[in-house]
């Protein structure tokens, strides 16, 4: 079976604090690729991040950060010193070699509170 | 570039009614997709293309049809529009399925009464 959870529904943060969103997902498949989505009051969906399974490497972006762990089936996502612009509902997903289309997780929906 | 468009933006229709949503992209991508998205059940699979001429059901294809008659677009129909399809349309291309990120349309709101 293939899967994406993220187990937060909500957060809330004040401004400037960091915050982690969890993503969990499970796959059989050695080769597979994860994906981050941010999508802002606006509602469009912007792509953030894709990983492949063979790159364990964390990466760091700005603000952004993502620490993927194969041995616990984790991809999150960190913002360090969060900001109202921050605020969105975020997406993880998982795209796998056998199929020709992706996984999105419920989501999470982030508040970051002036 | 425009990258992905959607039409319409809003559409109100009445149960049993038709219509259809065009997605347009012009960065020559291979797969398409279209997506729904409800409160609470993040983004579901409707139907999709691996390319011109082809399309495969998703998650939850029920009481909708599709085409790729031009690799730069693809069409969404319901034919007879219920309640139950009341929710927020999002096409979306990529240049391969599984490994390259998705670029997305503004979406499409749809309310069915």
């Amino acid at each position: 079976a293939q899967k994406v959870t993220q187990a937060q529904t909500e957060i809330s943060v004040v401004e400037k604090e960091d915050v982690t969103l969890d993503c969990v997902y499970e796959t059989r498949d050695t080769t597979y690729y994860l994906f981050w989505y941010k999508q802002p009051p606006s509602g469009e969906l912007v792509f953030l991040i894709r990983r492949n399974s063979f790159d364990e490497q964390n990466e760091i972006s700005g603000r952004y950060s993502w620490n993927f762990q194969k041995s616990t089936s984790s991809f999150n996502f960190t913002i360090t010193a969060s900001q109202v612009v921050d605020s969105a509902v975020y997406f993880c997903a998982l795209g796998k070699t056998s199929y020709d289309k992706v996984i999105f997780g419920p989501g999470t929906s982030l508040s970051v509170i002036p | 570039n425009a990258g992905v468009t959607q039409t319409p933006k809003f559409r109100v229709l009445k149960t049993g009614q038709s219509m259809t949503l065009l997605c347009a992209q012009d960065m020559n991508h291979e797969y398409m997709y279209w997506y729904r998205q409800d409160p609470g059940m993040g983004l579901r699979l409707i139907h999709y293309s691996v390319g011109e001429g082809t399309t495969a059901k998703g998650e939850v294809p029920d009481g909708y049809n599709v085409s790729r008659l031009k690799k730069q677009n693809f069409l969404l129909g319901l034919e007879s529009a219920a309640p139950s399809q009341t929710s927020v349309y999002f096409c979306a291309s990529s240049y391969e399925g599984r490994s390259y990120e998705q670029y997305f349309g503004p979406g499409t709101r749809l309310t069915v009464t």
